[in-house]
């Protein structure tokens, strides 16, 4: 099966400061990449997503970059804020049965000090 | 639009019982997810149901199981519960398209004694 390693698990910046969250997988037949934002006592809320046929893509202060063949994904904030301060997890899907099913990343926790 | 809802949002139960879980998808929602997140696995896919078929299965035993109502609403059922088992447990809906965004509920924080 799928496999996600996500790297830091821990985060610590400036406010202004840009972070940036690495994750790998392992399954080539992958092809959708969200990225989610849990803040604490809330479930998990999408933020960004790519698919296989896109290398990067912007939403204001967060991007994402996609690299195939290294089988490699990364999400970057910049200008960061403290309300970034969360837990982000990546994941990686293929498509079954009509839908994704999605295997995570163990998360990152993302502390952006005033 | 009123989001996912997840009753009870906390609950208590003892080695050996059993437990159900309640989830109200997004009026119109026909899909509902539901995951596993604990300190030790992180978030695991348990099983997804659409139009109250059971379409897709993650790697959980035969204990986890679950049920779709007509109105999407879904059931997510424990049996004979393990302390490994103590977990915060969410349910997301969407439409049902492959394409469609997930939204996730709040989450069941349940601890197993």
């Amino acid at each position: 099966g799928e496999n996600v390693e996500q790297h830091p698990s821990t985060l610590s910046v400036q406010e202004g400061d840009s972070a940036v969250i690495k994750c790998t997988y392992s399954d080539s037949a992958s092809n959708y990449f969200p990225w989610y934002k849990q803040e604490l006592g809330k479930g998990p809320q999408l933020i960004i997503d790519i698919r296989s046929n896109v290398g990067e893509k912007k939403d204001q202060r967060i991007a994402v970059t996609l690299n195939k063949t290294a089988k490699h994904f990364s999400l970057h904030i910049t200008e960061t804020q403290p309300e970034d301060s969360a837990v982000y997890f990546c994941a990686a899907s293929g498509k079954s049965g009509g839908s994704y099913i999605p295997t995570f990343g163990r998360g990152t926790s993302l502390i952006v000090h005033p | 639009k009123a989001g996912v809802t997840q009753t009870p949002r906390y609950l208590i139960k003892t080695r050996g019982q059993q437990v159900t879980l309640s989830c109200s998808p997004i009026s119109g929602h026909r899909s509902v997810s539901w995951y596993q997140q604990t300190p030790g696995q992180g978030l695991q896919f348990l099983f997804e149901y659409f139009s109250e078929t059971q379409r897709n299965k993650g790697n959980f035993p035969g204990r986890f199981s679950g049920r779709q109502f007509s109105n999407s609403r879904s059931e997510m059922n424990v049996s004979t519960l393990e302390l490994g088992d103590s977990a915060l447990y969410l349910c997301a809906s969407s439409p049902g398209q492959p394409e469609d965004e997930q939204y996730f509920g709040p989450g069941t924080r349940l601890t197993v004694t």
